[in-house]
């Protein structure tokens, strides 16, 4: 039982665009949300967090929004760059250092 | 810095042979983390030790697989005997201890396994 859901398995943008990943999840207990990015042959490197007492949060290009009540997080990428290419996965935790737990990731190829 | 360190990069192996997976965390780092990716089932957790010890070992599929961290710097995943459905990219990661739940795994490069 998927308790994180990435439900497109590819997504297709042109540069300049913005991409926007989506993730869903099941478990209310959750309180911690991160992105990964993860490029063929290197492991996943962590891109932007977010806590469930927030519903959004920004890092340059790179902004995630939260709606808990709809247990769905969303990673926008303004502008897409080809650098940005890759796997992205959801992952969600409920505290602390526990384990992260993994959505089946999305690919993201940026068109130039 | 250097980052969590995997070896080998690549294992080719035969069926039944015995198999081991090496990982050095990030030095300072107090959590570390098994995980295996394969298509099917995307990244799933194996095992996670907290300052050395096993804190959790349910993701282990079966008695084949054992996992060691004899210390803070060095942590082992074994398969005894190995079969083809082991074939996976396996990946070690490290945390720093830390309450904070947005506290990032920060992951090696992996180990991809083939057995034929």
């Amino acid at each position: 039982d998927q308790q994180v859901k990435q439900n497109s398995p590819s997504l297709s943008v042109q540069e300049g665009r913005i991409s926007i990943l989506n993730c869903d999840y099941t478990n209310s207990m959750f309180d911690y949300f991160l992105w990964y990015k993860k490029y063929p042959a290197e492991g996943p490197t962590f891109l932007i967090s977010i806590s469930s007492i927030k519903d959004k949060n920004e890092d340059g290009r790179f902004t995630v929004f939260l709606n808990k009540s709809a247990k769905h997080l969303s990673l926008h990428i303004v502008p897409s760059q080809p650098g940005d290419s890759a796997v992205y996965f959801c992952a969600a935790r409920s505290s602390g250092n526990t384990p992260l737990v993994f959505g089946k990731g999305t690919r993201l190829s940026v068109i130039a | 810095d250097a980052g969590v360190i995997q070896s080998p990069r690549h294992e080719v192996t035969e069926m039944g042979q015995e198999v081991t997976l090496r990982c050095k965390p990030i030095s300072g780092h107090n959590s570390l983390f098994w995980y295996r990716q394969t298509m099917m089932r995307g990244l799933e957790l194996l095992i996670y030790f907290n300052n050395n010890v096993p804190i959790d070992d349910s993701g282990m599929p079966e008695d084949r697989f054992s996992a060691k961290m004899p210390n803070a710097s060095f942590s082992t995943l074994k398969i005894q005997p190995s079969e083809p459905r082991d074939s996976a990219v396996y990946f070690c990661a490290s945390s720093f201890p830390g309450r904070s739940g947005n506290q990032p795994q920060h992951f090696g490069d992996g180990t991809r396994l083939s057995i034929l």
